[in-house]
C-alpha cells in the first residue's frame, strides 16, 4: 500500500491554531475509523496523540483534536505552544492481512 | 500500563545479521487481541513498518524486507525479537518495538512504543 500524504511542513504563531492533513484512500483512511496521530520530538520516540480518528489518550491536552472527512484525516492543534514544535505522523488501518500505513510526516514550526 | 524496551547491539558489520529484542513489562505478551511489531526510522526520515507477530507466532512482514526479516516471540520471557540479515549501511536506523490492537478487521495503529534503539551498520 502507498504511504499517506501529509504536508511536509506547517507553521503557526503561539496561540494560533494549525491543522495538519493526512490523505489516503477509501481502502485506508476513508474506509474505517482507525486513524492515529503521533508527535515526535527530536531524538524521542513517537507519542500517541490521537487514536480512532478523534480520541485522545489520557494525559494529552484537549488542544489536540482529530477529525476525518472522506479520505482525509486532520489533526488540529489549537492554542499553539512552543513545546508543540515537533514532527507529526498519521497512521491508518490499511486492510486485512496487511500492516498499517504511515504518512510521511509533517514538521510543525512554532514561530 | 504496558512498557516496551528494545535491546541489542548498537553496531553491526555489513553483511551480518542485526538482532534486537523487545522486552515487555506491565502486561503479558500472551494476552490476546494484540500484535507486536518492529518499526524503524532512518536518520531524518519517516517511519517504516518492518513487520509484526501475534503471540501465536503468526507473522506479517513488509514485502520490501520480507526476504531478510524474521520476527519471533518468546512468551516464557515476555519478549519478541527481530532478526534482519545481510545488512548494509541502508539499514542504519532507529529501531522501535510497538504494540497495537488486532481487531476483526485487522491490525490498527500501535498505541504503545518503546524508546527506540539506534543501530548503525558499519565496518
Amino acid at each position: 500500500q502507498s504511504a499517506l500524504t501529509q504536508p511536509r511542513s506547517v507553521s503557526g504563531s503561539p496561540g494560533q491554531s494549525v491543522t495538519i492533513s493526512c490523505t489516503g484512500t477509501s481502502s485506508d483512511v476513508g474506509g474505517y475509523n482507525y486513524v492515529s496521530w503521533y508527535q515526535q520530538h527530536p531524538g524521542k520516540a513517537p507519542k500517541l496523540m490521537i487514536y480512532d480518528v478523534s480520541k485522545r489518550p489520557s494525559g494529552v491536552p484537549d488542544r489536540f483534536s482529530g477529525s476525518k472527512s472522506g479520505n482525509t484525516a486532520s489533526l488540529t492543534i489549537s492554542g499553539l505552544q512552543a513545546e508543540d514544535e515537533a514532527d507529526y505522523y498519521c497512521c491508518s488501518y490499511a486492510g486485512s492481512y496487511t500492516s498499517v500505513v504511515f504518512g510521511g510526516g509533517t514538521k510543525l514550526t512554532v514561530l | 500500563q504496558v512498557q516496551l524496551q528494545e535491546s541489542g547491539p548498537g553496531l553491526v558489520k555489513p553483511s551480518q545479521t542485526l538482532s534486537l529484542t523487545c522486552t515487555v513489562s506491565g502486561g503479558s505478551i500472551s494476552s490476546g487481541g494484540y500484535y507486536w511489531s518492529w518499526i524503524r526510522q532512518h536518520p531524518g526520515k519517516g517511519l517504516e513498518w518492518i513487520g509484526y507477530i501475534y503471540y501465536s507466532g503468526s507473522t506479517y512482514y513488509n514485502p520490501s524486507l520480507k526476504s531478510r526479516v524474521t520476527i519471533s516471540v518468546d512468551t516464557s520471557k515476555n519478549q519478541f525479537s527481530l532478526k534482519l540479515s545481510s545488512v548494509t549501511a541502508a539499514d542504519t536506523a532507529v529501531y522501535y518495538c510497538a504494540r497495537g490492537a488486532s481487531t476483526i478487521f485487522g491490525v490498527v495503529p500501535p498505541k504503545d512504543w518503546g524508546q527506540g534503539t539506534l543501530v548503525t551498520v558499519s565496518s
